[in-house]
């Protein structure tokens, strides 16, 4: 079956620093959408990414889908306290099996 | 507009003992899902209702059931409750395939 690995499982940063969160797929992806779950609480939706190659910014959010479909990342600039939670990204094919990666916690030191 | 409403938010059973989840959404999504969430492991998908109608099977069906009631609710049942069923469940809607989620606050299930 389709599979999406995530990686880092754990990030820890000190306040200001960057952060990235990677996603591969072993099939190529129709679409790409990233989730933020809070510690003790549900994901909620970020962005969707489509297009290959496709770059989108959420102020020190930057969401990037690979030229092949396949990969996609997520980059926080100068991370905050209110960044702290997991990160999911959640793979979409085209015959429409769509599949959570295992997510990546990020632990942000003040 | 309540958005994906789940109940209850916390249940503790013993092993053996059966139990329904409940999960309504207010929004006329078409599909509705089922998802376990335990450490390390990410969020699973148990049973999803593409519409009204219908609903298949995800990658951890043992052990669940469910009704897809009505095009608001999605029901998730334990028959036999067993530990290793011990998780945070979510129920999650969207209108189509390629839209996004939106989840409930989960039920924290406990089996002992």
């Amino acid at each position: 079956g389709q599979q999406v690995m995530q990686i880092p499982q754990y990030q820890h940063v000190q306040e200001g620093e960057d952060f990235t969160t990677y996603c591969n797929s072993s099939t190529t992806l129709s679409n790409i959408q990233w989730y933020k779950q809070r510690p003790g609480g549900h994901p909620v939706f970020l962005i969707q990414l489509v297009k290959s190659g496709e770059v989108k910014k959420q102020k020190r959010l930057t969401f990037q889908f690979g030229e092949a479909k396949k990969n996609s990342s997520l980059h926080i600039t100068a991370t905050q306290t209110t960044d702290v939670g997991t990160y999911f990204c959640y793979g979409g094919t085209s015959y429409g099996k769509l599949t959570f990666g295992q997510g990546t916690i990020l632990t942000v030191h003040p | 507009n309540a958005g994906v409403t789940q109940t209850p938010k916390f249940q503790v059973l013993k092993t053996g003992q059966s139990m329904t989840l409940q999960c309504a959404q207010d929004m006329n999504h078409n599909s509705m899902y089922w998802y376990r969430q335990d450490p390390g492991m990410g969020l699973r998908l148990i049973y999803y209702s593409a519409s009204e109608g219908t609903t298949d099977k995800g990658e951890v069906p043992n052990g669940y059931n469910v009704s897809r009631l009505n095009k608001r609710e999605f029901s998730l049942r334990l028959e036999s409750a067993a530990p290793s069923q011990t998780s945070v469940y979510f129920c999650a809607s969207r209108r189509s395939s390629d839209e996004k989620l939106f989840f409930g606050s989960g039920t924290q299930l406990s089996v002992l």
